[in-house]
């Protein structure tokens, strides 16, 4: 069975500094991980994944995870918040060869001016 | 290309009503998954179809739910007879075999009164 914890359901940071959001996974099998994010009254859209290429990931909007097999995390982080991040933001995993995705209880980002 | 197309946006009603909920996966996308978000239970997967086939609806949660996918451009899923617990955002998502993100809709508020 596949499980995630993000630590923190509520995030604050100040515009311009760095935003981390934590992810921990448990996989019986080598995971697919996804980072999605959620505006106000909208469905999920994908930041980033990780399907067992390169360790480090860039996705959109300057947001990048880094795959860390030793410590079971896919942690996402943004070098300067934009107040446009405010938002939800879920982590998930999947089997590799699987198609059920398991998301993470979400964490909500405040961006102070 | 048009993304995942979900209707009604918001639904109204009072217990004891059927509510049907629509979805319209992105053109070429073999596999549909609904999925269901509340503020205790976070999000949850209901049922996927691979090539309109039923794989898994281990996440339905009553009998009251059903759904259906008649062909590879259209799915259901039916609440009869609605509850108010049954209030929730419901997404549906749909993907390719590869590569495997999902691609979500932008959901339908139910209230069930």
């Amino acid at each position: 069975a596949q499980s995630v914890t993000q630590l923190g359901s509520h995030v604050s940071v100040s515009e311009g500094a760095l935003v981390l959001l934590r992810c921990n996974y448990s996989s019986s099998v080598p995971p697919y991980l996804f980072w999605y994010v959620q505006y106000p009254n909208q469905g999920l859209q994908l930041l980033l994944k990780y399907t067992s290429a390169a360790t480090l990931v860039k996705g959109i909007n300057g947001f990048e995870a880094e795959f860390k097999k030793s410590e079971t995390s896919f942690h996402l982080t943004k070098p300067s918040a934009h107040m446009s991040d405010a938002a939800e933001y879920f982590c998930a995993v999947s089997e590799a060869a699987g198609n059920k995705l398991t998301f993470g209880g979400g964490t909500r980002v405040l961006v102070k001016p | 290309d048009a993304g995942v197309i979900q209707s009604p946006r918001h639904e109204v009603t009072e217990m004891g009503q059927e509510v049907t909920l629509r979805c319209k996966p992105i053109s070429g996308h073999n596999s549909l998954f609904w999925y269901r978000q509340t503020m205790m239970r976070g999000l949850e997967l209901l049922i996927y179809f691979n090539n309109n086939v039923p794989i898994d609806d281990s996440g339905m949660p009553e009998d009251r739910f059903s759904a259906k996918m008649p062909n590879a451009s259209f799915s259901t899923l039916k609440i009869q007879p609605s509850e108010p617990r049954d209030s929730a955002v419901y997404f549906c998502a749909s993907r390719r075999d590869w590569p495997r993100e999902q691609f979500f809709g932008p959901g339908t508020r139910l209230t069930v009164l």
